[in-house]
């Protein structure tokens, strides 16, 4: 089974530009999860999603920042325009069930984010 | 609100040697989960284990256990006989039970280091 698919895996780009991560969630998962990980901060939560719908979206640093689910089998991260500060690693999760507690998150490998 | 403290930040240990890592949480809900996750160099997040708040049996898993002490809020992590494989930063993390969702508070994470 295909775990969570993330693209790109690198992204090098010039502060001021767009960039726009993508992810592609476990099939069949109802919740998906952006987190951030810096060295500063360690692993944040910016945005998660139930059933497509955004559910609470207060770890979103500010309003460069924005974050859909289209469909179930696709979500994005968009940051515009991009700083330095934003250098991280982007990681998307899913997990099955929204409607329980137990269910563990299933990561994908992450975009590792560089802005110059 | 929910919190994770992993007070070691680093942890260097010896080929061999056991090694414990700490995990304290705060929670007012009553029902809630535990999780480890292992981070390696490579980056991607991997889920160890799950426990939830009723069950405080303790678990072993090959070189692995855990042991859960609601008294003292605690989960800590303990790698027998620790092998450089087991060279990772890791995280545990909490979930609250309810219909918004598994979202997961983590912990600042250890960073394990095992020399030969």
């Amino acid at each position: 089974d295909a775990g969570v698919i993330q693209s790109p895996r690198h992204e090098v780009t010039e502060m001021g530009q767009e960039v726009t991560l993508r992810c592609k969630p476990i099939s069949g998962h109802n919740s998906l999860f952006w987190y951030r990980q810096t060295m500063m901060r360690g692993l944040e939560l910016l945005i998660y999603f139930n059933n497509n719908v955004p559910i609470d979206d207060s770890g979103m640093p500010e309003d460069r920042f924005s974050a859909k689910m289209p469909n179930a089998s696709f979500s994005t991260l968009k940051i515009q325009p991009s700083e330095p500060r934003d250098s991280a690693v982007y990681f998307c999760a899913s997990s099955p069930d929204p409607a329980v507690g137990y269910n563990e998150q299933f990561f994908g490998p992450g975009t590792r984010l560089t802005v110059l | 609100a929910q919190k994770v403290t992993q007070a070691q930040t680093e942890i260097s240990v010896v080929e061999k040697e056991d090694v414990t890592l700490d995990c304290v949480y705060e929670t007012r809900d009553t029902t809630y989960y535990l999780f480890w996750y292992k981070q390696p160099p490579s980056g991607e997040l991997v889920f160890l284990i799950r426990r939830n708040s009723f069950d405080e049996q303790n678990e072993i898993s090959g070189r692995y256990s855990w042991n859960f002490q609601k008294s003292t809020s605690s989960f800590n992590f303990t790698i027998t006989a620790s092998q450089v494989v087991d060279s990772a930063v890791y995280f545990c993390a909490l979930s609250e039970y309810g219909t918004s969702g598994s979202r997961l508070t983590f912990g600042e994470g250890t960073q394990l280091t095992v020399n030969p």
